[in-house]
């Protein structure tokens, strides 16, 4: 069965610090993977997804198989980064996902 | 892009009463799924709604709780069905073109069961 785990609920980092958010995930097969944000009163968007390998707002994601990770790194923390984000698994030929509990971020001044 | 529309955004609700939320969008679109946030969990896909035919449910969600109607492209229903308070959660409609193409999220509706 598919499992997406992350395993900090909150991460608080300092502006201009780098942050860096985990995920780990479980499946059998080849699956497609995800981070999706909620700021504040808004509804869930996608940030990015790894067979894009694109960098937005800063962020990038890089697959592991090895380690089944797909961990969220930006160098440099923005406050406009204090959000909600999701890591979320598609598996291949489904049009679904399966969402990890969520990992608040907190960017302080 | 899709924009959804959900309503309603919140209620409460009595126990053992039902609640239906309307899920419309801006455009046609291929895949309509409905997920469900229980406080401080995650989401969790309760079922995909298929135009003309009966929905595709996740493991442990059944039709007789969770009624969905999807009578055409833009447009689905779910229903709440002999509501308990652990029902209580955010329900979100999710709407996708197809494969590959990114997933988009209605604003959510709050359900609070008394």
């Amino acid at each position: 069965a598919q499992r997406v785990t992350q395993p900090e609920k909150l991460l608080s980092v300092f502006k201009g610090a780098p942050v860096e958010l985990k995920c780990n995930y479980s499946y059998s097969g080849s699956p497609e993977l995800f981070w999706y944000v909620q700021y504040s009163r808004q509804r869930l968007q996608l940030l990015l997804r790894h067979i894009s390998r694109e960098s937005i707002k800063g962020f990038t994601a890089d697959l592991n198989k090895g380690e089944t990770s797909f961990h969220l790194k930006k160098p440099f923390a923005q406050e406009e980064d204090s959000a909600m984000y999701y890591c979320a698994l598609s598996p291949y030929n489904f049009n679904k996902f399966y969402f990890g509990s969520g990992t608040k971020l907190n960017v302080k001044p | 892009s899709a924009v959804i529309s959900q309503k309603p955004s919140r209620d409460i609700c009595q126990r053992g009463t039902s609640l239906t939320i309307q899920c419309q969008v801006d455009s046609q679109v291929t895949m309509m799924f409905w997920y469900r946030q229980q406080p401080g969990q995650s989401l969790t896909l309760i079922a995909t709604a298929n135009q003309g035919s009966e929905a595709t449910y996740e493991s442990g969600f059944v039709i007789d709780k969770f009624p969905i109607s999807r009578p055409n492209l833009t447009f689905s229903t779910l229903t709440v069905s002999n509501m308990s308070p652990e029902d209580s959660s955010i329900y979100l409609c999710s709407v996708q073109q197809g494969r590959e193409t990114e997933a988009f999220f209605g604003q959510g509706t709050r359900l609070t069961v008394v």
